[in-house]
């Protein structure tokens, strides 16, 4: 069965980074899209960017030269990581995957249990 | 400012039906069916609910339904439970430089 497993929480400073991880398992890595959403105490969900099945990035215009999505397919295993944190940032982070069918579908099906980072001084 | 709008809340009885409304406040939801639905319940993450407006992934119960009316997307709830008492969001395919925009979220309350 599909799964996402995402690294745990962290507390962070204002000015670091955050680097969290998405071990998918029970479906090929490689055929489909994997998102980053996360979500502010009380708020809403936002979209952050995606890695494309062929391994290409498209990050939110908010977050364009902040964020890298990166992905390791021999422990197929997504990651993302937030520079120059803000109080701003802090949020819970979700990896989800583009499904139902591989390749573009324009839902999200499956979500990883989600990481919250709290920044502060 | 969401370009998607939904309403803050919503609420019904057990056995009502009630509907969620999503308006792209440009052409998103008026020029494509990539509108996908999704119910979060308080520190969990969201699940599928429909996606392609109308399609309902396998496992998601046949009392969720999806439509469209111009730009604006619905989701209707028929034979509400205790347990829909959850928050829900709609997600447009913009096709835009960001693909992707969410509603801002809907809390339904089961009286």
């Amino acid at each position: 069965q599909v799964q996402l497993v995402q690294s745990g929480a962290e507390a962070k400073v204002p000015g670091a980074s955050v680097k969290f991880s998405c071990k998918a398992s029970g479906y090929a890595l490689t055929s489909y899209f994997m998102h980053w959403v996360r979500q502010g105490p009380g708020q809403g969900l936002e979209w952050m960017g995606a890695v494309y099945p062929a391994g290409e990035t498209s990050y939110a215009q908010k977050f364009q030269g902040r964020v890298t999505m990166t992905r390791d397919t021999s422990t197929t295993t997504v990651y993302m990581e937030l520079r120059s944190l803000t109080s701003e940032d802090t949020a819970v982070y979700f990896c989800a995957r583009e499904g139902p069918g591989s390749g573009s579908s324009y839902a999200f099906d499956y979500w990883g249990q989600g990481a919250l980072v709290t920044v502060s001084p | 400012q969401s370009a998607l709008t939904q309403p803050a809340s919503v609420s019904g009885s057990p056995g009502q039906s009630i509907t969620i409304s999503c308006t792209g406040t440009i052409s998103y939801v008026r020029g494509y069916n990539r509108v996908s639905w999704y119910q979060q319940h308080p520190g969990k993450a969201p699940i599928l609910l429909i996606y392609d407006l109308t399609k309902r992934p396998s496992g998601v119960s046949d009392r969720f339904s999806g439509s469209k009316s111009g730009n604006t997307a619905s989701l209707t709830i028929s034979g509400l439970q205790a347990a829909d008492e959850a928050d829900y969001y709609c997600i447009s395919f913009t096709g835009s430089s960001t693909p992707y925009f969410f509603g801002g979220g809907t809390h339904l309350t089961v009286l």
